[in-house]
């Protein structure tokens, strides 16, 4: 069966920090790969989409980037973290090429820049 | 571009009582799916429901339906005989087709409370 892990679940960082936040998938191959950002009480942002190895479009300008550096690995990170980074990332992954699949999510980072 | 507008931020219902979350869409595409996610406050995303464009039936799963009415471009969440388990955000997503809109983007969310 499919598994999704994201970590870490917590993670409270300065200002002016960098930041890795890492997801693998395990029991599929070539999965569409989401990265998710939810401000406290709002809703789900999309921040990166990925169809393959390399294969990235970012969906908001800011100061974070995405890589995807094996089929089943994504990784969210930052040079200098800002206050407005804080929130709630999850990560998620589908089957690719079906429209009626659902999305798997991770159990989420909540992230506190301070 | 594809967009999903959810107007309820909050409801509270009373335990047992029908409910109905309203979702409306704007797609160009012709062909698209339609999902509903639970979020508890543990945070997890829990699938609840899908409807294909070309679904002629309306999607049940249990307690769930959708109330898909094309014309109007809306997907409602029902979800019959309310539990005190049902409190959580409840977002509406949708995807298109292949070749830019086929990732899965959500609504704003509506935070369900039932009351005992």
């Amino acid at each position: 069966s499919q598994t999704i892990h994201q970590w870490p679940a917590t993670l409270v960082q300065p200002v002016g920090s960098p930041l890795s936040l890492e997801c693998t998938v395990e029991g599929t191959s070539n999965p569409n790969l989401y990265w998710y950002r939810q401000a406290a009480g709002r809703g789900l942002q999309l921040l990166f989409y990925s169809v393959g190895i390399g294969q990235i479009s970012s969906e908001v300008p800011q100061n974070l980037s995405a890589s995807r550096p094996q089929d089943r690995q994504f990784i969210l990170s930052s040079k200098k973290l800002l206050l407005s980074d804080s929130g709630f990332y999850l990560c998620a992954w589908e089957d690719e090429g079906e429209m009626n699949t659902e999305a798997f999510f991770g159990q989420g980072t909540r992230l506190t820049v301070v | 571009a594809q967009k999903i507008t959810q107007t309820q931020p909050g409801m509270f219902v009373q335990e047992k009582e029908a409910v109905t979350l309203d979702c409306t869409y704007d797609t160009s595409d012709q062909s698209y799916g339609l999902f509903w996610y639970k979020q508890p406050s543990s945070g997890e995303m829990i699938f609840l429901i899908y409807q294909g464009s070309y679904d002629e039936q309306n999607a049940t799963e249990g307690r769930y339906s959708l109330n898909f009415q094309k014309a109007r471009k809306s997907a409602n969440l029902v979800i019959s005989a309310s539990q005190l388990g049902d409190s959580a955000m409840y977002f509406c997503a949708m995807r298109g087709p292949n070749f830019g809109n086929e990732k899965l983007t959500f609504g704003t969310g509506t935070r369900l409370t039932i009351i005992p």
